[in-house]
Protein backbone atom coordinates (compact mmCIF):
# COMPACT_ATOMS: atom_id res chain seq x y z
CA UNK A 1 0.00 0.00 0.00
CA UNK A 2 0.69 3.86 -0.59
CA UNK A 3 2.38 5.61 2.48
CA UNK A 4 3.96 8.81 3.38
CA UNK A 5 6.40 8.98 6.39
CA UNK A 6 7.37 12.22 8.04
CA UNK A 7 9.54 11.49 10.57
CA UNK A 8 9.98 14.99 12.54
CA UNK A 9 6.48 15.37 13.96
CA UNK A 10 7.30 17.84 16.39
CA UNK A 11 10.26 20.94 15.31
CA UNK A 12 11.01 23.89 17.66
CA UNK A 13 13.25 26.25 15.98
CA UNK A 14 14.78 29.91 16.61
CA UNK A 15 13.92 32.91 14.02
CA UNK A 16 16.35 32.75 11.21
CA UNK A 17 17.62 29.48 11.34
CA UNK A 18 17.34 26.74 8.76
CA UNK A 19 14.72 24.67 8.70
CA UNK A 20 14.97 20.88 6.60
CA UNK A 21 11.55 18.46 6.95
CA UNK A 22 11.97 14.88 5.76
CA UNK A 23 9.06 12.79 3.96
CA UNK A 24 9.31 9.57 2.57
CA UNK A 25 6.75 7.49 0.60
CA UNK A 26 6.69 3.97 -0.69
CA UNK A 27 5.15 3.73 -4.34
CA UNK A 28 7.52 2.12 -7.09
CA UNK A 29 5.47 3.83 -9.43
CA UNK A 30 5.44 7.20 -11.31
CA UNK A 31 4.09 10.26 -8.34
CA UNK A 32 2.96 13.79 -8.09
CA UNK A 33 4.41 15.07 -4.63
CA UNK A 34 3.10 18.12 -2.71
CA UNK A 35 3.81 19.83 0.29
CA UNK A 36 0.64 21.29 2.23
CA UNK A 37 0.74 24.18 4.98
CA UNK A 38 -2.40 24.75 7.27
CA UNK A 39 -1.77 27.75 9.62
CA UNK A 40 -3.57 27.95 12.39
CA UNK A 41 -7.33 28.33 12.12
CA UNK A 42 -6.78 28.58 8.17
CA UNK A 43 -6.88 25.75 6.13
CA UNK A 44 -4.60 23.58 3.84
CA UNK A 45 -2.99 25.65 1.62
CA UNK A 46 -0.50 24.71 -1.33
CA UNK A 47 3.24 25.11 -0.70
CA UNK A 48 4.74 23.33 -3.63
CA UNK A 49 4.72 20.35 -6.26
CA UNK A 50 6.91 18.40 -8.12
CA UNK A 51 5.22 17.03 -11.28
CA UNK A 52 8.09 16.16 -13.66
CA UNK A 53 11.62 17.69 -14.87
CA UNK A 54 13.98 19.55 -12.42
CA UNK A 55 13.70 17.69 -8.95
CA UNK A 56 14.28 20.93 -6.94
CA UNK A 57 11.31 22.47 -6.87
CA UNK A 58 10.52 26.56 -5.54
CA UNK A 59 7.70 27.43 -3.77
CA UNK A 60 6.04 30.08 -1.78
CA UNK A 61 7.40 32.07 1.28
CA UNK A 62 10.66 30.97 0.05
CA UNK A 63 9.98 27.19 0.63
CA UNK A 64 12.09 24.71 -1.79
CA UNK A 65 12.24 20.99 -2.07
CA UNK A 66 13.73 18.48 -3.59
CA UNK A 67 12.72 15.22 -4.99
CA UNK A 68 15.17 12.19 -4.69
CA UNK A 69 14.11 9.28 -6.90
CA UNK A 70 16.64 6.97 -5.55
CA UNK A 71 15.63 7.65 -2.07
CA UNK A 72 12.09 8.28 -2.55
CA UNK A 73 12.24 11.22 -0.31
CA UNK A 74 10.82 15.09 -0.93
CA UNK A 75 12.57 16.74 1.82
CA UNK A 76 10.95 20.70 2.51
CA UNK A 77 13.20 23.28 2.94
CA UNK A 78 13.89 26.69 3.81
CA UNK A 79 17.42 28.60 4.30
CA UNK A 80 15.66 31.12 7.29
CA UNK A 81 12.56 30.26 9.08
CA UNK A 82 10.71 33.10 10.04
CA UNK A 83 7.75 33.23 13.26
CA UNK A 84 5.25 33.59 10.74
CA UNK A 85 5.92 30.22 9.21
CA UNK A 86 4.82 28.46 12.59
CA UNK A 87 1.89 25.72 11.27
CA UNK A 88 1.41 22.58 10.39
CA UNK A 89 3.19 21.23 7.48
CA UNK A 90 1.92 17.82 5.35
CA UNK A 91 3.75 15.75 2.65
CA UNK A 92 1.54 14.46 0.07
CA UNK A 93 1.45 12.26 -2.87
CA UNK A 94 -0.59 11.52 -5.44
CA UNK A 95 0.10 7.96 -6.90
CA UNK A 96 -1.60 6.46 -9.56
CA UNK A 97 -4.06 8.19 -12.30
CA UNK A 98 -7.10 9.05 -9.62
CA UNK A 99 -6.04 12.83 -8.37
CA UNK A 100 -6.30 11.41 -4.24
CA UNK A 101 -4.15 12.13 -2.08
CA UNK A 102 -2.02 10.30 0.37
CA UNK A 103 -0.46 12.13 3.39
CA UNK A 104 1.83 11.88 6.43
CA UNK A 105 1.01 12.78 9.27
CA UNK A 106 1.92 16.37 9.68
CA UNK A 107 4.66 18.24 11.16
CA UNK A 108 4.28 20.47 13.48
CA UNK A 109 6.68 23.75 13.34
CA UNK A 110 7.21 26.29 16.13
CA UNK A 111 9.49 29.53 15.24
CA UNK A 112 10.26 31.21 18.40
CA UNK A 113 11.01 35.10 18.08
CA UNK B 1 -14.31 34.29 -2.31
CA UNK B 2 -13.84 31.75 -5.05
CA UNK B 3 -12.58 29.19 -2.64
CA UNK B 4 -13.90 25.92 -1.47
CA UNK B 5 -16.74 26.49 1.05
CA UNK B 6 -18.02 23.86 3.85
CA UNK B 7 -20.93 24.23 5.90
CA UNK B 8 -21.14 23.92 8.46
CA UNK B 9 -17.90 24.72 10.03
CA UNK B 10 -18.87 22.87 13.38
CA UNK B 11 -21.23 20.32 14.22
CA UNK B 12 -22.06 18.83 17.88
CA UNK B 13 -24.44 16.12 17.85
CA UNK B 14 -25.33 13.44 20.22
CA UNK B 15 -24.12 9.49 19.48
CA UNK B 16 -26.88 8.21 16.92
CA UNK B 17 -27.93 11.19 14.90
CA UNK B 18 -27.92 11.64 11.80
CA UNK B 19 -25.95 14.53 10.45
CA UNK B 20 -25.04 16.05 6.77
CA UNK B 21 -22.29 18.04 5.61
CA UNK B 22 -21.95 19.98 2.17
CA UNK B 23 -19.24 21.31 0.21
CA UNK B 24 -19.03 23.73 -2.50
CA UNK B 25 -16.29 23.20 -4.66
CA UNK B 26 -14.62 25.57 -6.94
CA UNK B 27 -16.69 26.23 -9.51
CA UNK B 28 -15.66 24.10 -12.76
CA UNK B 29 -13.55 21.52 -10.99
CA UNK B 30 -14.78 18.48 -11.82
CA UNK B 31 -13.06 16.21 -9.04
CA UNK B 32 -14.07 16.56 -5.81
CA UNK B 33 -12.94 14.70 -2.67
CA UNK B 34 -13.51 14.52 0.80
CA UNK B 35 -11.23 13.38 3.88
CA UNK B 36 -11.19 13.25 7.33
CA UNK B 37 -8.36 14.51 9.73
CA UNK B 38 -8.13 13.49 13.30
CA UNK B 39 -5.84 15.01 15.97
CA UNK B 40 -2.48 14.64 15.24
CA UNK B 41 -2.79 12.97 11.96
CA UNK B 42 -2.84 13.84 8.49
CA UNK B 43 -6.36 14.01 6.02
CA UNK B 44 -6.95 9.94 5.54
CA UNK B 45 -8.86 10.09 2.20
CA UNK B 46 -12.16 8.85 2.21
CA UNK B 47 -14.10 9.28 -1.32
CA UNK B 48 -13.71 10.95 -4.63
CA UNK B 49 -16.25 12.43 -7.53
CA UNK B 50 -15.47 13.11 -11.43
CA UNK B 51 -18.42 15.19 -11.55
CA UNK B 52 -21.92 13.36 -10.71
CA UNK B 53 -20.14 9.74 -10.41
CA UNK B 54 -18.66 8.28 -7.44
CA UNK B 55 -15.63 6.75 -8.49
CA UNK B 56 -13.71 5.50 -5.55
CA UNK B 57 -14.65 4.65 -1.54
CA UNK B 58 -12.53 4.10 0.85
CA UNK B 59 -12.57 1.51 3.18
CA UNK B 60 -12.60 3.62 5.80
CA UNK B 61 -16.20 4.60 4.62
CA UNK B 62 -18.74 1.86 6.71
CA UNK B 63 -22.27 2.03 5.37
CA UNK B 64 -22.97 4.35 8.06
CA UNK B 65 -21.33 7.19 5.70
CA UNK B 66 -23.10 8.13 2.24
CA UNK B 67 -21.77 11.04 -0.26
CA UNK B 68 -23.43 12.92 -3.12
CA UNK B 69 -22.58 15.04 -5.67
CA UNK B 70 -26.18 14.95 -7.75
CA UNK B 71 -25.45 17.49 -10.33
CA UNK B 72 -21.68 17.42 -10.61
CA UNK B 73 -21.80 20.59 -8.33
CA UNK B 74 -21.78 20.53 -4.61
CA UNK B 75 -21.22 17.26 -2.75
CA UNK B 76 -23.23 16.33 0.54
CA UNK B 77 -21.73 13.54 3.25
CA UNK B 78 -23.81 12.43 5.55
CA UNK B 79 -23.11 9.70 8.31
CA UNK B 80 -26.13 7.96 10.09
CA UNK B 81 -26.05 6.87 13.81
CA UNK B 82 -23.32 8.43 15.03
CA UNK B 83 -20.40 7.30 16.73
CA UNK B 84 -18.04 9.10 19.25
CA UNK B 85 -15.62 8.07 16.75
CA UNK B 86 -16.74 9.74 13.77
CA UNK B 87 -15.36 12.79 15.78
CA UNK B 88 -12.95 14.26 13.76
CA UNK B 89 -12.09 17.05 10.81
CA UNK B 90 -14.16 16.30 7.72
CA UNK B 91 -12.51 18.07 4.32
CA UNK B 92 -13.51 18.64 0.92
CA UNK B 93 -11.53 19.48 -1.71
CA UNK B 94 -11.67 19.65 -5.60
CA UNK B 95 -9.22 19.90 -8.63
CA UNK B 96 -9.93 20.71 -11.98
CA UNK B 97 -8.69 17.42 -13.16
CA UNK B 98 -6.42 16.31 -15.22
CA UNK B 99 -4.32 18.98 -13.14
CA UNK B 100 -4.35 17.06 -9.58
CA UNK B 101 -3.43 19.85 -7.78
CA UNK B 102 -6.25 20.23 -5.02
CA UNK B 103 -7.60 23.37 -3.38
CA UNK B 104 -9.07 22.61 0.25
CA UNK B 105 -11.96 24.42 2.17
CA UNK B 106 -11.90 25.09 5.98
CA UNK B 107 -13.71 22.10 6.71
CA UNK B 108 -16.10 20.89 9.04
CA UNK B 109 -15.32 19.59 12.80
CA UNK B 110 -17.57 17.50 14.04
CA UNK B 111 -18.07 16.65 17.91
CA UNK B 112 -20.29 13.64 18.91
CA UNK B 113 -21.06 13.26 22.43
Amino acid sequence: AQSVSQHNHHVILSEAASLELGCNYSYGGTVNLFWYVQYPGQHLQLLLKYFSGDPLVKGIKGFEAEFIKSKFSFNLRKPSVQWSDTAEYFCAVNAGNTGKLIFGQGTTLQVKP
Amino acid sequence: DTGVSQDPRHKITKRGQNVTFRCDPISEHNRLYWYRQTLGQGPEFLTYFQNEAQLEKSRLLSDRFSAERPKGSFSTLEIQRTEQGDSAMYLCASSPWPNTEAFFGQGTRLTVV
